[in-house]
Parts: C-alpha cells; sequence; structure tokens
C-alpha cells in the first residue's frame, strides 16, 4: 500500500513549457484534490475531482488542467508554464468529499524559470 | 481574500510547555474545521478536527477550541514534545446542505512554523 505518490519531485522548466505531474493513489478513494503551497498563502486548492470522470476547479485553476480517467490517477497539466506557476504542489486523496483524513503525496517541487 | 488565516508566521515555544496555534475565518457558512501538520518534505497529515456543534475537541495531548460568536478556534498542544516542531495549517470546509458547489472543498491558513526547543 504506497498511498498517494506524485512524480516527479523536482522540475525545473522554462517559461512557455508545457508538462504533467502526475498523482496516483492506491487506497480506492473517490475524492482527489491538487493544491500548491506558496510562501505565506498556505496551500490553495487548484483542482479536485469527486470521481472518475468528474472534476471540478479550486480557487486557483488558471494555467492548470486535469482529467480523472480512473480511480487510481489525477495528472495535473500546466499548459504553458510561467514564473508564477513556481511552487510546491501537493496531490491529496480522501474517501469521500466530508472525511476528515486527507492523505497527501509528499510534493513535486516546480521551478518555472 | 483570505477565508482562513493565522496571524503568526511562527511560534517558538520550549519542550514541556504549551503551545497554542490560533485560526480566524471570516465565512459563517464554514462549520467544520481541521488542523493539518506538516513536516519539511514531506506532505502534510491530519491531527484533529472539530464541528460547529462542539467547542471542545481533544485527542491525546492536542485540543482543539472553537469560539463561533468569535469565528476563531485554536489548536492546543500539552506538553510540547521537540518532535512537534513542524508547519501546522488549519482548514474550514462548508456544511454539505449549505447549498452551492462546495462538495467537502477546504480552504487552508496561511500555516504557523511551531519550533518546540529542547
Amino acid at each position: 500500500n504506497a498511498g498517494v505518490t506524485q512524480t516527479p519531485k523536482f522540475q525545473v522548466l522554462k517559461t512557455g513549457q508545457s508538462m504533467t505531474l502526475q498523482c496516483a493513489q492506491d487506497m480506492n478513494h473517490e475524492y482527489m484534490s491538487w493544491y500548491r503551497q506558496d510562501p505565506g498563502m498556505g496551500l490553495r486548492l487548484i483542482h479536485y475531482s469527486v470521481g472518475a470522470g468528474i472534476t471540478d476547479q479550486g480557487e486557483v485553476p488558471n494555467g492548470y488542467n486535469v482529467s480523472r480517467s480512473t480511480t487510481e490517477d489525477f495528472p495535473l497539466r500546466l499548459l504553458s508554464a510561467a514564473p508564477s506557476q513556481t511552487s510546491v504542489y501537493f496531490c491529496a486523496s480522501r474517501p469521500g468529499a466530508y472525511t476528515d483524513t486527507q492523505y497527501f503525496g509528499p510534493g513535486t517541487r516546480l521551478t518555472v524559470l | 481574500d483570505q477565508q482562513v488565516k493565522q496571524n503568526s508566521p511562527s511560534l517558538s515555544v520550549q519542550e514541556g510547555r504549551i503551545s497554542i496555534l490560533n485560526c480566524d475565518y471570516t465565512n459563517s457558512m464554514f462549520d467544520y474545521f481541521l488542523w493539518y501538520k506538516k513536516y519539511p518534505a514531506e506532505g502534510p497529515t491530519f491531527l484533529i478536527s472539530i464541528s460547529s456543534i462542539k467547542d471542545k475537541n481533544e485527542d491525546g495531548r492536542f485540543t482543539v477550541f472553537l469560539n463561533k460568536s468569535a469565528k476563531h478556534l485554536s489548536l492546543h498542544i500539552v506538553p510540547s514534545q521537540p518532535g512537534d516542531s513542524a508547519v501546522y495549517f488549519c482548514a474550514a470546509r462548508r456544511h454539505p446542505n449549505a447549498g452551492g458547489t462546495s462538495y467537502g472543498k477546504l480552504t487552508f491558513g496561511q500555516g504557523t512554523i511551531l519550533t518546540v526547543h529542547p
């Protein structure tokens, strides 16, 4: 049982490049989320999914796309990277929308030059 | 608009003493509150929660207090231990029947760095 895994752990991009941050969970959780953590801003919700095939926007969705074709995977796509997207990204999952315990991945540190 | 605020960026406490971390919220639709703890280079982990129908919830050394009229909650750690040194985030969510499309979305505060000195 690996929990929530994220790849890569570190990434450096140039402005305008695109990439996909991978997230997978093996706990059969329906609810998955992507957050970004920035100094002084806490964790901000980018996108979330309440189940396979269903996604919705969070607080800061601009510049990011998600899809949820399976229960296990929830990739986050950066369409055209900008320096403002330099951040640490966390994927999280929990059994349902109103479950206390949310499991976070170890994070991806992204730098956009 | 920061709906959940942790106004103290950092807190330093001696081992064995009490740590009190504070959190304020502005959205009166929030009715459930959670605390998460985060060590460097790791994802946050759930610590304790409280529903708005309670004013206190306790779990071992950790107690969360909620003052609804003041829209304020606090996390007390007694006694504090060096292993408690971490970033603490409070988070809030709306009631399932509050209307709109909240779907369990969590709003986090900025975090407070707690350092417990031996």
